[in-house]
């Protein structure tokens, strides 16, 4: 089992539309967690954080997290197409003092003009 | 504010080859990580390093590769001698002491072994 999973699509939404991406994570010490933004051939960007349980909002980004049932997700409201691009989901295990970040292989979205 | 700095942005070696990669981070950013993601791979943790110190190379994959950061400024990741199986994109990143782990991310070098 992979320790960060993510569906690897694509996912296709009109534009306008809100695009929803999950990611589960194994290891229950995890406890930061961050999206990347990669567009193709450039550096992934980081977008959003979360360390919470909850929502937190971005603009037109929200991050969800349930520690619990152990996954994160990041929803993008009013999806334009300039949002196609792979989103990579991180975490971040703070027990160990490392600070390297563990990521899932990445989600593809499509938004449809 | 200049990004983090990788070069070349590509490079093509011929296998028992050795190629080095460089990286400046961000200025004033003590923290400087390295990434790779080979072909159809998740992007996975190399080494961080403090300073010019290394903090954790638990994800070195081997000794044919070397890091060095010295003066803890720019850093170089040498692979000698190359294997095919080192063909991927090479990413490294930085960020401040004190910022948490979310990091910015440099534009990669993309390491082609034939």
């Amino acid at each position: 089992q992979k320790e960060v999973e993510q569906n690897s699509g694509p996912l296709s939404v009109p534009e306008g539309a809100i695009a929803s991406l999950n990611c589960t994570y194994s290891d229950r010490v995890s406890q930061s967690f961050f999206w990347y933004r990669q567009y193709s051939g450039k550096s992934p960007e980081l977008i959003m954080s979360i360390y919470s349980n909850g929502d937190k909002e971005d603009g037109r980004f929200t991050a969800q997290l349930n520690k619990a049932s152990q996954y994160v997700s990041l929803l993008i409201r009013d999806s334009q197409p300039s949002d196609s691009a792979t989103y990579l989901c991180a975490v971040h295990k703070m027990d160990t003092g490392r600070r390297a970040l563990t990521f899932g292989s990445g989600t593809r979205l499509q938004v449809q003009p | 504010e200049a990004g983090v700095t990788q070069f070349p942005s590509h490079s093509v070696i011929e296998k028992g080859q050795t190629v080095t990669l460089r990286c400046d981070p961000i200025s004033g950013h003590d923290n400087l990580y390295w990434y790779r993601r080979v072909m159809g791979k998740e992007i996975k943790f190399l080494l961080h390093f403090v300073k010019e110190s290394k903090q954790d190379e638990s994800g070195m994959p081997n000794n044919r590769f070397l890091a060095e950061r010295t003066g803890g400024t720019y850093s170089t990741l040498k692979v000698q001698p190359a294997e095919l199986e080192d063909s991927g994109v090479y990413f490294c990143a930085s960020s401040q002491t004190g910022t948490g782990v979310g990091y910015t991310f440099g534009s990669g070098t993309r390491l082609t072994v034939v």
